[in-house]
């Protein structure tokens, strides 16, 4: 496709459960983020990845979450033992470079994450 | 570490009437700023940004902002609102590889 495609688009979950969220990046694009926005606030930064290494994953809230990108490509966001408090929208971007800096970062419409 | 503030969650203007949303920054370097808009049901897209050079930036469907180092601002502005500018922005500073948002500005505009 022609942007950034995320996967599931909406998952409900029981508290405790794993979830996997994934991403599809713009073709080409070497930079990839994940970003979180909980309800009434901006994105806030998960992790960056510049190919197939995390670069920066500081915004990570604990060691419940983890994310991959084994090829350079596709992305995966992992949360083990979730809880309610990690209700939110996940998002995904991607660019050429490091667009944070100075580009632009292309969203995907997001992963709506519920736990019951 | 780079942050923006945006005042006043949700923002409600006549249409015809001036779009106004403020953004003030905070940055350790010379900032690189940005305003994404987010349509309902879609992601967040560009609006315009300030990199450097002309500090009066033109973006997307006639809206515009103007980087004020000296009182650390870059205001989103519109002339005259259009039904179709309903939807949540979000201003965003650069820096370490990673953008920080403010908490989005809900725009509400009335017939």
């Amino acid at each position: 496709g022609a942007g950034v495609s995320q996967t599931p688009s909406n998952k409900v979950t029981e508290k405790g459960k794993y979830v996997e969220l994934r991403c599809d990046p713009i073709s080409g694009h070497t930079a990839l983020y994940w970003y979180r926005q909980s309800l009434g606030q901006g994105p806030e930064f998960l992790i960056y990845f510049q190919g197939t290494g995390a670069a920066d994953d500081s915004g990570l809230p604990n060691d419940r979450f983890f994310a991959v990108r084994p090829e350079g490509s596709v992305s995966t966001l992992k949360i083990q033992r979730t809880e309610r408090g990690d209700s939110a929208v996940y998002l995904c971007a991607s660019s050429f470079g490091a667009g944070a800096d100075t580009g632009e970062l292309f969203f995907g419409e997001g992963s709506r994450l519920t736990v019951l | 570490a780079q942050s923006v503030t945006q005042l006043g969650s949700h923002v409600s203007v006549s249409e015809g009437a001036l779009v106004l949303l403020r953004c003030n920054y905070s940055s350790s370097v010379p900032p690189y700023l940005f305003w994404y808009v987010q349509y309902p049901n879609q992601g967040l897209q560009l609006l315009l940004k300030y990199t450097t050079g002309a500090t009066l930036v033109k973006g997307i469907n006639g809206f515009e902002a103007e980087f004020k180092k000296s009182e650390t601002s870059f205001h989103l502005t519109k002339p005259s609102a259009h039904m179709s500018d309903a939807a949540e922005y979000f201003c965003a500073v650069s820096g370490f590889n990673r953008l920080a948002f403010g908490k989005g500005n809900q725009v509400v505009v009335i017939p």
